[in-house]
């Protein structure tokens, strides 16, 4: 299947800091990518969507202006936690869609931020 | 809206043996699709099985199966053969439409016993 791959896999920065994630499709192009976020022992909640060339569609409560999203290219979209603080610390999952085929969306492995 | 429900936080089952994850669903929407994924302790999510709603047979892979009871708005996945490698977090998900958003079930933690 294809391979959707996420950097860093663990970060872990102080309060106030911004950190940067990256989610790349490595072999193909997504037209969309998805955010997610997971805290421990609970589900994925989407946090946004991401489509290329313009802006990112934020979920109901997510602040748009500390999760900077951007989806400069088919095959990179960036989740950027400004000002993060320690409620930031989340496992944080990416997803990209082929295009096309209601079952057709790969998962990151995920990135584990870490805010101290 | 759209809602998953996944009432089992918990399950043990034994190994070799079958073990049924349950998954309820709502939607309006006439076409949908409905996923289960497996999420290991290193976080990854991997994609087990598919059923759309259009489809008229049940979904297999492998040891997977997909028991989809429309009426009833059930998609319930039955392990077989349980292996010590399947415990996990189990999700069940689904999707409206010919989108991508997918919305995920509270999932179900399993454990498998030697």
């Amino acid at each position: 299947g294809a391979v959707v791959s996420q950097h860093p896999s663990r970060v872990i920065c102080k309060s106030g800091t911004s950190v940067k994630i990256e989610c790349r499709s490595l072999d193909f192009q997504a037209t969309t990518m998805f955010w997610y976020r997971q805290f421990p022992k609970q589900s994925l909640m989407l946090m946004a969507t991401s489509n290329e060339g313009s802006k990112a569609t934020y979920e109901q409560g997510v602040e748009k202006d500390k999760f900077l999203i951007n989806h400069a290219s088919l095959t990179l979209s960036t989740l950027t936690v400004t000002s993060a603080h320690p409620e930031d610390s989340s496992f944080y999952i990416c997803s990209a869609g082929l295009g096309g085929g209601i079952y057709e969306q790969y998962f990151g492995p995920g990135t584990r931020l870490t805010v101290t | 809206a759209q809602k998953i429900t996944q009432t089992q936080p918990g399950m043990f089952v034994q190994e070799k043996e079958a073990v049924t994850l349950d998954c309820t669903y709502d939607t309006s929407d006439p076409s949908y699709g409905l996923f289960w994924y497996k999420q290991p302790s290193s976080g990854e999510m991997i994609f087990l099985i598919y059923q759309g709603s259009y489809d008229q047979q049940n979904a297999t892979e492998g040891r997977y199966s997909l028991n989809f009871q429309k009426a009833r708005k059930s998609a319930n996945l039955v392990i077989s053969a349980s292996q010590l490698g399947d415990s996990a977090m189990y999700f069940c998900a689904m999707r409206e439409g010919g989108g991508f958003k997918t919305i995920f079930g509270a999932g179900t933690r399993l454990f498998v016993k030697a």
